[in-house]
Order: C-alpha cells, then sequence, then structure tokens
C-alpha cells in the first residue's frame, strides 16, 4: 500500500488554465504537506494542514488554493497558471519529525 | 537571512570509500535536524533525524554529526556502494513539530564503480 500517493504523476497545460491535484496518505497522521520543488531542486514548503485545518501559509500567490476534505487528504487546486509555477509539487505527511512524501506531480505550463 | 547550505551540488567518490556530505545552517535554532535521500523522479525518503542534544546518530552504514555550536551537520556514508548514488537532502525543524521543516538544496552524490 502507498502511504502518501498524489495524482496525477504528470501535469502538462496552457498559461490560464485551472489544474488541481490530489493527495491522501493512509498513515493516520494529522498533519499533511505540500511543497514544491523548483528546476535547481530547492524543496520549498507551500501549506501545512494539521487536522483539515491550515497551520502554515508560505509565501504563496493566492491563485494556489489547498482544500482538506479530511485529514487523510489534502489536494492542491491552481487558477489561472503561470509559466512560473511548473514545478513538481510534492505532498507529505508526518507526525513527531519524520516526513512521508508522495511520488510528486510534475507540472509544466506551456 | 535563515539560510541553509550543503557544501557541493555534486560529490564524486569511489566505491568502498566514505561518503561526506555538509549541511550548515545560519540564523537557525533548529530542535532538530533530518537528512532525506531522493532519487531522480521520487520524492524524498527519510533517512536520519538527530536532536540538539545529540552529537552523533547512526544507522547501519549511516552517521550523522550535529555541532549546534558550528552549526553544521555531517553526514557519512561509509563503505559507499553505487547503490547510493542519489541527491541527499538536509531538512530543519525550527518549530520542534516538523511543521516548518526547511530544506537544503541538496547534494547529489555519485559513487563510482
Amino acid at each position: 500500500d502507498t502511504a502518501v500517493s498524489q495524482t496525477p504523476k504528470y501535469l502538462v497545460t496552457q498559461m490560464g488554465n485551472d489544474k488541481s491535484i490530489k493527495c491522501e496518505q493512509n498513515l493516520g497522521h494529522d498533519t499533511m504537506y505540500w511543497y514544491k520543488q523548483d528546476s535547481k531542486k530547492f524543496l520549498k514548503i507551500m501549506f501545512s494542514y494539521n487536522n483539515k485545518e491550515l497551520i502554515i501559509n508560505e509565501t504563496v500567490p493566492n491563485r494556489f488554493s489547498p482544500k482538506s476534505p479530511d485529514k487523510a487528504h489534502l489536494n492542491l487546486h491552481i487558477n489561472s497558471l503561470e509559466l512560473g509555477d511548473s514545478a513538481v509539487y510534492f505532498c507529505a505527511s508526518g507526525e513527531a519529525g519524520e516526513l512521508f512524501f508522495g511520488e510528486g506531480s510534475r507540472l509544466t505550463v506551456l | 537571512s535563515q539560510k541553509i547550505e550543503q557544501n557541493s551540488e555534486a560529490l564524486n567518490i569511489q566505491e568502498g570509500k566514505t561518503a561526506t556530505l555538509t549541511c550548515n545552517y545560519t540564523n537557525y535554532s533548529p530542535a532538530y535536524l533530518q537528512w532525506y535521500r531522493q532519487d531522480p523522479g521520487r520524492g524524498p525518503v527519510f533517512l536520519l533525524l538527530i536532536r540538539e542534544n545529540e552529537k552523533e546518530k547512526r544507522k547501519e552504514r549511516l552517521k550523522v554529526t550535529f555541532d549546534t555550536t558550528l552549526k553544521q551537520s555531517l553526514f557519512h556514508i561509509t563503505a559507499s556502494q553505487p547503490a547510493d548514488s542519489a541527491t541527499y537532502l538536509c531538512a530543519l525543524d525550527i518549530s520542534g513539530s516538523a511543521r516548518q521543516l526547511t530544506f537544503g538544496s541538496g547534494t547529489q552524490l555519485t559513487v563510482l564503480p
């Protein structure tokens, strides 16, 4: 069983479109995260949710909206996509330090 | 400003040797520090966590040290193997709860056969 699964693995879309990435974890963790990894491999936190409540929102454009329907799911919706949004987006969950990451969703905006 | 630096973007070593990777940080007072491994096209995988009151931690061929005075962690892989080739990321937690885990940019290690 995959601990943290995210879909889709690849997304190719045009500028201005809206897209969503879904994430689910079966580890029973209360806290889930979205990270963005750019072309230089720098992994940066975007959002953190604890038990469906937003606890960290780093400097991210409000075109990015996370949604957590329950503590096992944290989805990422992106409106009006821009070229600079092209990156790999990782979902993660964790308790007491160790993070478990999904396999990533590579978003390419043309 | 707060900063995490990993000593080099890429490191090549010969199989069987010890690989040593460095993570330096400034303006943080982390409760603990972690190391992750990332393979191409995959998500990071947790390797080791070391707390601020621990000097050293070991797991099989891996050893991590943490010097809060120097603000530095060293990550060692002994008897390295080609399968150890990957990008290694250090990560700092300044909140004590993993809620603000900040990553370095990684060191790409290649172990040559």
